[in-house]
């Protein structure tokens, strides 16, 4: 059984831009949350997709979107990239979508915004 | 809404020495509660968690951490640490219709020779 798998693991880009992280959830798993780590905090929950759905969201705005495919992939969003955004982002799945779910994370993709 | 506090951001300690590292959280409903470790530059693994049941959880590597409901705590603890237990470690909450973990800040464990 293969575990949570993110890429890039490093990404660097300007503000304005827009960029794309991707996260292969375990195999099974039909819930998949993201999470945003900023340097010296914990994560923060940014959104859950559930069955391709998203299921609920954090206090984010809407620059941040995702997609959750059949496959058991899925993509984490942000438009008009600011610095503040430059963070570790998460990406987490689950068998089920409620509060007992365990969430097994991935190693992160680390986002620089210059 | 759910918060955790972990009351401590450093904790160093020496090879073999006991450890506890405190977790605090608030919530206005049942709560799930879960230990992750992060290593350098790497992601969360599960460390340990309370769904139910016994109060008192334990790891494969040693580590316990008892539910307290009364003090609404969830504290985490290992009798004898070893060098390789250097990381951060984050306590987290879930319940109700709350399906998200909310962390807390983290404590960095240091263990020194």
């Amino acid at each position: 059984e293969t575990g949570v798998t993110q890429s890039p693991t490093h990404l660097i880009k300007t503000r304005g831009q827009q960029v794309t992280l991707r996260c292969s959830s375990q195999s099974g798993h039909n819930t998949v949350s993201w999470y945003q780590q900023a340097l010296g905090q914990g994560p923060q929950f940014i959104f859950q997709y559930y069955r391709e759905e998203e299921n609920g969201r954090g206090n984010f705005p809407p620059r941040f979107s995702g997609l959750q495919f059949p496959n058991y992939s899925s993509e984490l969003n942000v438009n008009a990239l600011e610095l503040d955004d430059s963070a570790l982002y998460l990406c987490a799945s689950s068998l089920e979508a409620g509060p007992r779910g365990t969430q097994y994370f991935g190693p992160g993709t680390r986002l620089l915004v210059l | 809404a759910q918060s955790v506090t972990q009351l401590d951001s450093q904790v160093p300690v020496f090879e073999e020495a006991p450890v506890e590292l405190r977790c605090n959280y608030s919530s206005s409903v049942s709560v799930y509660l879960f230990w992750y470790v992060q290593y350098p530059n790497q992601g969360l693994q599960l460390l340990l968690k309370y769904l139910s049941g016994s109060t008192l959880v334990k790891s494969i590597n040693g580590f316990e951490a008892e539910f307290n409901k009364s003090q609404t705590s969830f504290h985490l603890r290992k009798p004898s640490v070893h060098i390789s237990d250097t990381a951060e470690y984050f306590c987290a909450v879930s319940g109700g219709s709350n399906y998200k973990l909310t962390f807390g800040k983290g404590t960095l464990l240091t263990v020194n020779p």
